[in-house]
């Protein structure tokens, strides 16, 4: 099955400084979700992007949908320090099975 | 949060030996997942259920099987354990009305 790439891999930054991370897949898609994952902690839900829409907010967040490239990056803005946790990106495959990328790892420095 | 849950949290076991680890939601929704998490290779989808006694396979199924007698457990079932499967199991189930996953806590099983 398909999965969702993320780039980078791994980011670390300062605190109050924008991230920025991109997923990419392979094939059509009903939608695209962003999930974080604290460490020892189960994934939560951060946002929704359907594929005929080309961005969204949610607080900090500011995701993009570009399906011509077959991709999506989300923005976190001002980052905190709580803001430190993995990000996947899952591509929702029309089949209601949800793929997920292989994480970005993100560090917030104080 | 409330809602989905998984038990056990932590298992230790020997090769060769069963295994069942069981997901438990109180939101009455339709579909469920099981997903294992390894270092590398991000969250892969083991088997999902999109009903009570409805059962699929995802793309690492071998090894396992899955059971839904009731719409708010589903189960997982390593027949006979191997090292290779030692991971973090997540469970998992769907909205119905947007599509989004909530997760429980993660099983975290050492096979030795």
């Amino acid at each position: 099955s398909q999965q969702g790439e993320e780039d980078p891999q791994a980011l670390s930054i300062q605190e109050g400084e924008n991230a920025t991370m991109n997923c990419s897949y392979k094939t059509s898609i009903n939608n695209l979700q962003w999930y974080r994952q604290n460490s020892g902690r189960g994934l939560v839900h951060l946002i929704l992007i359907r594929s005929n829409e080309r961005e969204k907010h949610s607080g900090r967040l500011r995701v993009t949908l570009d399906t011509s490239k077959k991709s999506s990056s989300l923005l976190i803005t001002a980052s905190r320090a709580a803001d430190t946790a993995s990000y996947f990106c899952a591509t929702d495959e029309r089949n209601n099975r949800l793929a997920f990328g292989k994480g970005n790892q993100v560090v917030v420095i104080p | 949060d409330a809602g989905i849950t998984q038990s056990p949290r932590h298992k230790v076991t020997e090769t060769g030996t069963p295994v069942t680890l069981r997901c438990h939601q109180t939101e009455n929704h339709r579909y469920m997942y099981w997903y294992r998490q390894d270092p590398g290779h991000g969250l892969r989808l083991i088997h999902y259920s999109y009903g009570v006694k409805d059962t699929d396979k995802g793309e690492v199924s071998d090894g396992y099987s899955v059971s839904r007698s009731k719409t708010e457990d589903f189960l997982l079932t390593l027949e006979s354990a191997t090292s290779s499967q030692t991971s973090v199991y997540f469970c998992a189930m769907r909205q119905d009305s947007t599509g989004e996953l909530f997760f429980g806590e993660g099983s975290r099983l050492t096979v030795l």
